[in-house]
């Protein structure tokens, strides 16, 4: 079956300007998980969603971010004035569900974003 | 807080050996703990997950790994290597009393498979 999407698969900005990220979850997947991967670095946990809600947010770096999932399906994260630092590979993935036990989390290609 | 730690970031390995990939780990309780793997322009993959129950864990490609409570570790292994599995390895932890359910990944580590 179709697996995670994300789009774009790279996004180039300047400096200063907004960007949205997609993500198409897993058909039936509740669970939604953003991750942002550095150059040489493993991801990094930003923000996750149990249906249409935000239930952790813990990982968003600062106020410049947000992510929205309205119908519980397709996911957008937002970045406001962008900066260079927040170049880097945004990865979405998706689960079956939470509870008490870890469904693996089926990750998208991601996208390659790059602020100049 | 929880961590993991991948203490190699290259391992080099002759096709046919044995492999090894070290992950060590900290949480305030008890762990769930993943491999994935990541092709090159490819989304991580996952491989084997601990949950409970026996040490070890195996999954696939052949590849399996084994918990250790008292070394809080879990390291990936393969019996015989093959060049199709050079790639980028990481190790991840949940802690089972954790209520965000994210997962934590360490650095990763690059397996080279020769020829």
């Amino acid at each position: 079956g179709a697996g995670v999407s994300q789009t774009p698969s790279n996004k180039v900005t300047e400096k200063g300007k907004y960007v949205e990220l997609r993500c198409d979850p897993i058909s039936g997947h509740t669970a939604l998980y953003w991750y942002r991967q550095s150059l040489g670095q493993g991801p990094e946990f930003l923000i996750y969603f149990q249906g249409t809600g935000a239930a952790d947010d813990s990982g968003l770096p600062n106020d410049r971010f947000f992510a929205v999932r309205p119908e519980g399906s397709v996911s957008t994260l937002k970045i406001q004035r962008t900066e260079r630092g927040d170049s880097a590979v945004y990865l979405c993935a998706s689960s079956l569900g939470t509870g008490r036990l870890p469904y693996e989390q089926y990750f998208g290609p991601g996208t390659r974003l790059t602020v100049t | 807080a929880q961590s993991v730690a991948q203490p190699e970031d290259q391992v080099n390995v002759a096709e046919g050996n044995p492999l090894t990939v070290k992950c060590t780990y900290s949480v305030s309780g008890n762990p769930y703990l993943f491999w994935y793997v990541q092709y090159p322009n490819r989304g991580l993959q996952f491989l084997l997950k601990y949950i409970t129950g026996d040490n070890l864990v195996k999954g696939s490609y052949g590849f399996e790994a084994e918990f250790n409570k008292s070394q809080t570790s879990f390291h990936l292994k393969k019996p015989s290597a093959l060049v199709s599995d050079s790639a980028l390895y990481f190790c991840a932890v949940r802690d089972m009393r954790d209520s965000s359910y994210k997962l934590i990944f360490g650095s990763g580590t690059r397996l080279l498979v020769r020829p």
